[in-house]
């Protein structure tokens, strides 16, 4: 069982690049989120998708672009990538709170280092 | 917007000794509080979780207690083991339309010493 995959697991950036952080998932799950995890600071939310072809703002959003074109898929955005941004990613993923309530599922984590 | 503060930060305890962390929460709203466990190098998994119309909730070794009027939750492990080391997360959302949103505490590092 695949569950929550994040590709790429380790990447190193520098300022002003760009790259994309790809998530997918194999439940058939509606939601998907992605949060970032910083030390002494706990997950934050960044953005977050109740469905194909929605996306909606989290806590930190600034600086990310999302999209959801499958609904298997959650891809998160750097236009331009900062120090601050420096962060592990994790991708997540639950199903509608009217089916099963509120598990949500992770995936392993991508570090990201902005230089 | 909810504020979920976890204490201790840290927690070392011997094989075999229970340990307590400790979470409070500001947004009465919030009624769905998971606990999630994150070994080193992976994603948080959820060990347990509580809704407010319980106020107490077992699973072999782990325990979780929440008290709405007081704005808390407590995690609960007994006769700790080894594997038991890793960081622990609280969390608390509102069961409501528009997307799971958990808000996390901050962590706690607990290390089960032989």
């Amino acid at each position: 069982n695949a569950g929550v995959t994040q590709t790429p697991k380790f990447r190193v950036l520098k300022t002003g690049q760009s790259m994309t952080l790809l998530c997918a998932q194999d439940m058939n799950h509606e939601y998907m989120y992605w949060y970032r995890q910083d030390p002494g600071m706990g997950l934050r939310l960044i953005h977050y998708s109740v469905g194909e072809g929605t996306t909606a703002k989290g806590e930190v959003p600034d600086g990310y672009n999302v999209s959801r074109l499958k609904k298997q898929n959650f891809l998160l955005g750097l236009e331009s990538a900062a120090p601050s941004q420096t962060s592990v990613y994790f991708c997540a993923s639950s199903w509608t709170r009217q089916l099963s309530g509120n598990t949500i599922y992770f995936g392993e984590g991508s570090w990201l280092t902005v230089v | 917007g909810e504020n979920v503060e976890q204490h201790p930060s840290t927690l070392s305890v011997q094989e075999g000794d229970s340990a307590v962390i400790k979470c409070t929460y500001s947004d009465s709203a919030s009624n769905y509080f998971p606990w999630y466990k994150q070994e080193l190098g992976k994603g948080p998994q959820l060990i347990i979780d509580i809704r407010s119309n319980v106020g107490e909730k077992k699973d072999q070794r782990i325990a979780v207690t929440l008290n709405k009027t007081a704005k808390h939750f407590s995690l609960h492990i007994t006769e700790t083991q080894p594997e038991d080391s890793a960081v622990y997360f609280c969390a608390a959302s509102p069961i409501t339309g528009g997307g799971n949103k958990l808000t996390f505490g901050t962590g706690t590092q607990l290390k089960v010493e032989l």
